[in-house]
């Protein structure tokens, strides 16, 4: 039983094109994490809710829009992809003031 | 703001050599320390943390990881590496106040000889 899925795992798609990925965690955290990991293998942080209220909106373009309809549920959509969106983008979870995250396996987003 | 370096951008070591990967942190207070690990094609994996009490930690998969307050250091060692370690490793520190930010260091690739 995964603790924390995303889906899908791999996403290829043109430029220009809206994209969404899902997240889902059942460890009854209160605090979900989007994180963005480039070729380098370098991971930043994008957003982070808790209780679905946005409590870190880091320098992330504007066609990234993150929303959690619940506590245990966190998507991000994606409009108009750029060439520089291709990374692998990974789901998180904790508690809030705990410090420990844990992740998703990734979503591999492909721009062509 | 916090920020975590670490030096080395890839290790090699022979198969059953010990490991220390170097990990340095920057944060005001009493950094909460984490090491992760990341096999190829997966998610990362939480091998150990460092929140406070002892500073010798002892993690997962046979690693373990020296707090020191007086270096700003937290290096992660295995006494005997298995071709199975092979990854990228991460260091990361918290920010409790800051809506658990974890920020990463840039990681550090590990290859094992056999």
């Amino acid at each position: 039983d995964t603790a924390v899925s995303q889906t899908p795992k791999y996403l290829v798609t043109q430029m220009g094109n809206d994209k969404s990925i899902k997240c889902e965690q059942n460890l009854g955290h209160d605090t979900m994490y989007w994180y963005k990991q480039d070729s380098k293998k370098f991971l930043k942080i994008m957003f982070s809710y808790n209780n679905k209220e946005l409590i870190i909106n880091e320098t992330v373009p504007n066609r990234f829009s993150p929303k959690s309809p619940d506590k245990a549920h966190l998507n991000l959509h994606i409009n108009s992809l750029e060439l520089g969106d291709s990374a692998v983008y990974f789901c998180a979870s904790s508690i809030l003031g705990r410090g420990e995250l844990f992740f998703g396996e990734g979503s591999r987003l492909t721009v062509l | 703001a916090q920020s975590v370096t670490q030096p080395d951008i890839h290790i090699t070591v022979s198969e059953g050599a010990s490991l220390e990967l170097r990990c340095n942190y920057s944060y005001g207070a009493t950094p909460y320390l984490f090491w992760y690990v990341q096999s190829p094609g997966q998610g990362l994996q939480l091998l150990l943390k460092y929140f406070s009490g002892d500073t010798l930690v002892q993690g997962i998969k046979g690693f373990e990881a020296e707090f020191k307050r007086s270096q700003s250091s937290f290096n992660l060692r295995k006494p005997s590496v298995h071709w199975s370690d092979a990854a990228e490793y991460f260091c990361a520190v918290v920010d409790t106040g800051g809506g658990n930010k974890l920020t990463f260091g840039t990681g550090t690739q590990l290859k094992v000889e056999l």
